[in-house]
């Protein structure tokens, strides 16, 4: 099974304070996602990466950064926390299959992140 | 940029009530998929259809896509308190095919 780890659960931090959101998958897929979730607006796309060293902004990019440096880990950065970054942001990996046009994604469980 | 509208945002059910979420795009789906969220944590993939007209169903829980391939509904029988959740239709982004859009999700609520 597909397994996408996530390095906390649950996670408290200071505003102004640098914060690091790790994303780690086991079966070398190659794009790799980072969400994040707030009620009533679903999930939105931050950064995404289809390749090592790869990046590409998604829909709401302002305030993160994120790092691929290796193909199974995908790190996402907030330079400096504000308070409107509370949220639960989500990793996802995926493997598009050529042939099927396939493109399901695994989630990690999630970090719910506090900024005070 | 490609819309998912869900709807309704939120359900509450009885137990063995049958119920619809829908999930309408603004643009053609090229593959679009179910997932369900228990609360505070990941999402759990349920199907994923293609097609014009396909359905698929996996155990009490059915989904379809329509002929103009723009709008899916999930439909569940005979529900149960298991069957709570917020469930997402998410679909590939026709531009880019790297890139993934969800419905902002519909919360369903099963009351025993």
């Amino acid at each position: 099974d597909v397994k996408v780890t996530q390095s906390s659960r649950y996670l408290v931090k200071r505003t102004g304070e640098k914060v690091f959101l790790e994303c780690v998958q086991d079966m070398d897929h190659e794009n790799m996602f980072w969400y994040r979730q707030d009620p009533g607006l679903g999930l939105r796309l931050i950064y995404f990466s289809y390749d090592v060293k790869m990046k590409e902004k998604g829909d709401i990019p302002e305030g993160y950064s994120v790092s691929r440096e290796k193909k199974e880990r995908f790190s996402l950065i907030l330079e400096s926390a504000s308070t409107n970054q509370t949220s639960m942001y989500l990793c996802a990996s995926s493997f598009m299959d050529l042939k099927s046009s396939y493109n399901e994604q695994f989630f990690g469980p999630g970090t719910r992140l506090t900024v005070l | 940029s490609q819309e998912l509208e869900q709807s309704p945002q939120s359900l509450i059910v009885q137990e063995g009530k049958n119920l619809t979420i829908n999930c309408t795009s603004s643009k053609t789906l090229y593959g679009l998929y179910w997932y369900k969220q228990k609360y505070g944590e990941g999402l759990i993939f349920l199907m994923m259809l293609q097609k014009g007209g396909e359905e698929k169903s996996h155990e009490k829980i059915t989904a379809k896509l329509d002929e103009k391939k723009q709008q899916s509904s999930l439909h569940i029988t005979a529900s149960q308190p298991s069957h709570a959740g917020i469930y997402l239709c998410g679909a590939d982004d026709s531009d880019n095919f790297n890139k993934f859009y969800f419905g902002s999700g519909t919360k369903l609520n099963v009351k025993p």
